[in-house]
């Protein structure tokens, strides 16, 4: 089945305790993007890549990393979770080559930062 | 200003009406558009692509004025199952930027 995980799906953690959030896809996409979600500001990118070991902020990208080494895998790094990163997380891809953006989105990932 | 805005709602309509979501965009390098519909925390999933001269899917039918910046999605005989938050989505460049609107919640009741 054609698809985006995202690992763990909820997870709650103290301020300042590294965390890594897993995404990953089996449908051969070049571009993967993760983005949050808070109540009234919508969906926002946080970093992007247009395919492996190209990567690239996005709208709200302080206080994240990303890497890119393999085509399939994206994983999202908070360093230093603070609270202001409560949020719902998703990881999305999809296909450069073609003229669809349409962008496939994993279950997300519940974080809740205390 | 959000450079992708809507009302956010909440549309609580009965069933078998007509309801209708706009939305307006500021940018105007976007080149393309989308309506993405999110159920109750869920993941956003693609509903339809809009396109200039109009397009309809079913009972949903959605429009792009680009000399207004404005966007809609009809969707007439509502469904029980139509409930959710309907996502107005603005794309750019080369990058595949996407940029949401936070969202237009319906509810469809009995």
């Amino acid at each position: 089945e054609a698809q985006v995980t995202q690992n763990p799906r909820y997870l709650i953690t103290v301020t300042g305790k590294k965390l890594t959030v897993t995404c990953s896809q089996n449908m051969n996409h070049e571009y993967m993007s993760w983005y949050r979600q808070d109540p009234g500001l919508g969906l926002r990118q946080i970093y992007y890549s247009m395919n492996v070991e190209v990567t690239d902020k996005g709208d709200v990208p302080e206080g994240y990393k990303v890497s890119r080494k393999e085509k399939r895998n994206f994983p999202l790094i908070l360093e230093s979770p603070s609270p202001n990163q409560t949020s719902l997380y998703f990881c999305a891809s999809s296909l450069t080559g073609t003229s669809s953006y349409e962008q496939y989105f994993g279950p997300g990932t519940r974080l809740t930062v205390t | 200003r959000k450079e992708v805005e809507q009302d956010p709602g909440p549309f609580n309509v009965p069933e078998g009406a007509t309801v209708a979501f706009n939305c307006t965009y500021s940018n105007s390098a976007s080149q393309s558009f989308f309506w993405y519909r999110q159920d109750c925390r869920k993941e956003p999933k693609l509903l339809m692509s809009v396109y200039s001269s109009g397009n309809e899917d079913g009972r949903f039918t959605a429009q792009l004025n680009r000399a207004s910046q404005y966007i809609s999605l009809l969707i007439r005989d509502s469904k029980l199952s139509d409930s959710a938050t309907y996502l107005c989505v603005g794309a750019s460049g080369s990058a595949r930027q996407l940029t949401f609107g936070s969202g237009t919640q319906l509810t469809v009741l009995p």
